[in-house]
């Protein structure tokens, strides 16, 4: 069956430093892959998505690549803030539009 | 346009007591779902609906029970509380497209 693998956090960094949260998956096809958000207090929130091999999915400054031949599917971020702390899930897409979701990464971004 | 509304934030239940867990949403999607987030694990499907009258299993279904009478509503029965059910639950929609809307949560605390 289907599985997504992520880094376990919590992640603590200082402001302005790079963020790598890692995501890999198994999966039979070509699923779409997803990173959803989910702040405190709230629930998820679909941060990007990227739905073929090679595609680039980014918004708020954060990007992940779907990477094919690693199975991986990577988020960064360039500078962080301490806005973005959160939880982090990678997901994908398989059949039947069912979301398989990682463990989630807690991100802690300190002053 | 409140999006997906979840009701109670929290509650605590007895072992053996029922509870119904309410989710509703204001978007006209026809897909809504029912995930529980155990600590350190990612969300996993209890239930799933693809439009009124229509429900189906996941992954996790045993001791639920769901309804979808209307488009909008799509609550989730607990009959018989037990420890195991302690989780946060998420309920979620979608439209035709692959992203799917998450709703705030519902923590359960089953002692």
């Amino acid at each position: 069956g289907n599985s997504v693998t992520q880094m376990e956090g919590p992640v603590t960094l200082s402001e302005e430093a790079f963020l790598t949260i890692n995501c890999t998956y198994t999966a039979t096809g070509y699923p779409s892959l997803f990173w959803y958000v989910q702040y405190p207090g709230e629930g998820l929130q679909l941060l990007l998505k990227a739905t073929k091999a090679d595609d680039k999915g980014s918004n708020k400054g954060f990007e992940a690549t779907y990477r094919k031949e690693t199975t991986s599917f990577h988020l960064e971020k360039g500078s962080v803030q301490v806005s973005d702390s959160a939880v982090y899930f990678c997901a994908l897409l398989g059949a039947g539009n069912m979301l398989t979701f990682g463990g989630g990464t807690r991100l802690m971004v300190k002053p | 346009n409140a999006g997906v509304t979840q009701t109670p934030k929290f509650r605590i239940l007895k072992i053996g007591q029922s509870m119904t867990l309410q989710c509703t949403q204001d978007m006209n999607h026809n897909y809504m779902y029912w995930y529980r987030q155990d600590p350190g694990m990612g969300l996993k499907l209890i239930y799933y609906s693809v439009g009124a009258g229509i429900t189906d299993k996941g992954e996790v279904p045993n001791g639920y029970n769901v309804s979808r009478s209307t488009t909008e509503d799509f609550p989730l029965r607990l009959e018989l509380a037990a420890p195991s059910q302690t989780s946060v639950y998420f309920c979620a929609s979608r439209a035709g497209g692959e992203t799917q809307y998450f709703g705030p949560g519902t923590r359960l605390l089953v002692l």
